[in-house]
């Protein structure tokens, strides 16, 4: 089972600067089969990147993948009110698909 | 437009059973692999199972195989989750979602499934 570990655990960022959330792999994760979703509290994750790079629809510029191998990293800038939320990577390399524990972005 | 919805969560003792249903709408729910993916009271996301589009191919995580049967209607457009030996560490929010290669795009707004004497 591939293991993700994310960091930080929280992240605090106030309005307008830039987060960086890193997710490493216990180990390569193959053909960068790795997604970044964020969630709201109290609703479901909504999937944000998938192909360690690649935007879903309707996802702004602002969010950016980045990464392959064990090491990947999403990236956000200009952070608004509703960029604040929990974060999580997901690897679909290998049965069974793991997520990260999440990294929670706050307002500083 | 694509919407999921569950239902069938609730109040169970420990050792019992539920059923959980996903209905789909704006789509051939026939074309795609489904997931179940939970989330524990405040805790992180947890892959729970897959079925491929055919209903014939299902995988399990390891923790739970032997007491869940996921399977589907696509008669329907409905997926289901059936749950047995049920667990205090079950409880949280189960969730349908559309496979896409592996990831998941478009998600249901989840069931809670609540073990407890």
């Amino acid at each position: 089972e591939i293991v993700l570990t994310q960091s930080p655990d929280t992240l605090s960022l106030s309005p307008g600067e830039r987060a960086a959330l890193s997710c490493r792999a216990s180990q390569s994760v193959s053909s960068s089969y790795l997604a970044w979703y964020q969630q709201q509290p109290g609703q479901p994750p909504r999937l944000l990147i998938f192909g360690a790079s690649n935007r879903a629809t309707g996802i702004p510029d602002k969010f950016n993948g980045t990464g392959s191998g064990i090491d990947f990293t999403l990236t956000i800038s200009g952070l608004e009110p509703e960029d604040f939320a929990v974060y999580y990577c997901q690897q679909y390399a290998s049965s069974p698909y793991t997520f990260g524990q999440g990294t929670k972005l706050e307002i500083k | 437009d694509v919407q999921l919805v569950e239902s069938g969560g609730g109040l169970v003792q420990p050792g019992g059973s539920l059923r959980l249903s996903c209905a789909g709408t704006g789509f051939n729910l026939s074309r795609y692999w489904m997931h179940w993916v939970r989330q524990g009271p405040g805790k992180g996301l947890e892959w729970v199972s897959r079925i491929n589009g055919e209903g014939n191919v299902t995988t399990y995580a390891g923790s739970l195989k032997g007491r869940l049967s996921i399977s589907r209607d696509n008669t329907k457009n409905t997926l289901y989750l059936q749950m047995f030996g049920l667990k205090v560490e079950d409880t949280g929010v189960y969730y349908c979602t559309r496979g896409a290669g592996g990831y998941f795009y478009g998600w249901g707004q989840g069931t809670l499934v609540t073990v407890s004497s």
